[in-house]
């Protein structure tokens, strides 16, 4: 079946702009996280969404990161008033269930931020 | 909280053997991942461990002391495809959510 996929692969924008990130996660999954790689970096979690519960937002780094989750399934996460320090790849990855199953990684979107 | 180190970087020759270890400190242990990243590609799913002990895939392997906060992954008959990062990963004692190391970026050399 179909992987988990991300959208746009590449975005570069203005600084002061706002993003759009979308992940579409395997289809019956529940949990869906995100993360934001810096290059060389290791992976920085920003937020976690579980069926229908509230999300775990303890990795944004800051109010103008939001992602929602419609449905319980595509994931927007938004990046207002993008500054250059949120240049990064934002990956994606999807989860059967919670805690120990195996995450799918999306290809990720590589944000550059001018 | 959670603390990982691994090595940042090694460098082995094709054909060889090379192990990266992974420490780690954890309030509440729920098992460890390993993850391969080629350069550009997102992370795909090596092993996971939550007993002690080897467990063996194929070329890879991967071991777990708990009371010793100690991983490794053994890479047997390396191949110059084997170049990549190796992110130990360990989810968190009460929400499961994953935190990584940094990776150990492993270049493989003719």
């Amino acid at each position: 079946g179909a992987g988990v996929s991300q959208s746009p692969s590449n975005k570069v924008t203005e600084k002061g702009k706002d993003v759009e990130l979308r992940c579409d996660p395997i289809s019956g999954h529940t949990a869906l996280y995100w993360y934001r790689q810096s290059l060389g970096q290791g992976l920085e979690f920003l937020i976690y969404f579980q069926g229908n519960s509230a999300p775990d937002k303890s990795g944004l780094p800051s109010d103008r990161f939001s992602a929602e989750r419609t449905g319980g399934s595509v994931s927007t996460l938004t990046i207002q008033r993008t500054q250059q320090e949120d240049s990064a790849v934002y990956l994606c990855a999807s989860q059967d269930r919670v805690g120990t199953d195996t995450q799918y990684f999306g290809p990720g979107t590589r944000l550059t931020v001018l | 909280g959670q603390n990982i180190d691994q090595p940042t970087e090694m460098t082995a020759t094709e054909g060889a053997i090379v192990q990266i270890n992974c420490t780690y400190q954890t309030s509440g242990f729920n098992g460890l991942f390993w993850y391969q990243q080629h350069a550009g590609e997102a992370p795909t799913f090596l092993s996971y461990n939550v007993l002690d002990g080897l467990e063996e895939k194929g070329r890879f392997s991967s071991f777990l002391s708990r009371s010793k906060g100690y991983s490794y992954l053994l890479l047997k008959e390396l191949q110059m495809k084997d170049s990549a990062s190796y992110l130990c990963a360990l989810p968190s004692g009460g929400s499961y959510i994953p935190t990584f190391g940094r990776g150990t970026s492993l270049i493989v050399h003719p």
